[in-house]
């Protein structure tokens, strides 16, 4: 089945510093990658949609200057967190969007920012 | 817009016996697919069945089936003989315009107790 992984798992950051997040479909194309936020005990929030080769698609509310988001392969998509700070300690999970595969999810990165 | 209502936070069940989870939505695409997403507590989000709107004969994945009544725009989860490795929160989405982008529910955490 398609197979998708997220890099780094966890990732511990001091504040103002940025941190970047790899997404990657080990098996297949995916021209269209998704990226999630999950607070605890909430549901996953859509942050962006990720498109090869053009520029992501951010949903209301979210600021794209400070998650940038690049696709710049079939197979790569990365989410930046720049100047990070504490509220921005989250799950981030991202998913690829694969034609009758149900959109298969990476394993997700836990951020914390100190 | 399209909307996924789940509204049990919280379900238990005993091994071996059936569970339903509920799940309604709201959409005005005339063509639309459903899915159910397994999240144990590791984080990953773990695809379990897809329902297709125009699908006549309701989904079947093993010991996990989609109850999928139209009319009543309500896609509910049944797992048979669950395990104890079932424990998990079980999210339900629905592709939204186009079929761009998943919108998922809030969610429903699964006990299994022995």
């Amino acid at each position: 089945g398609a197979v998708v992984s997220q890099h780094p798992s966890w990732v511990i950051c001091k504040s103002g510093t940025s941190v970047k997040i790899e997404c990657r479909s080990l098996d297949f194309q995916a021209t269209t990658m998704f990226w999630y936020r999950q607070f605890p005990k909430q549901s996953l929030m859509l942050m962006a949609t990720s498109n090869e080769g053009s520029k992501a698609t951010y949903e209301q509310g979210v600021e794209k200057d400070k998650f940038l988001i690049n696709h710049a392969s079939l197979t790569l998509s990365t989410l930046t967190v720049t100047s990070a700070h504490p509220e921005d300690s989250s799950f981030y999970i991202c998913s690829a969007r694969d034609v009758g595969q149900g959109d298969p999810f990476g394993p997700g990165t836990r951020l914390t920012v100190t | 817009a399209q909307k996924i209502t789940q509204t049990q936070p919280g379900m238990f069940v005993q091994e071996k016996e059936a569970v339903t989870l509920d799940c309604t939505y709201d959409t005005s695409d005339q063509s639309y697919g459903l899915f159910w997403y397994k999240q144990p507590s590791s984080g990953e989000m773990i695809f379990l069945i897809y329902q297709g709107s125009y699908d006549e004969q309701n989904a079947t994945e093993g010991r996990y089936s989609l109850n999928f009544q139209k009319a009543r725009k309500s896609a509910n989860l049944v797992i048979s003989a669950s395990q104890l490795g079932d424990s998990a929160m079980y999210f339900c989405a629905i592709f939204g315009t186009g079929f761009q982008k998943l919108v998922f529910g809030t969610g429903t955490r699964l006990l299994v107790s022995p």
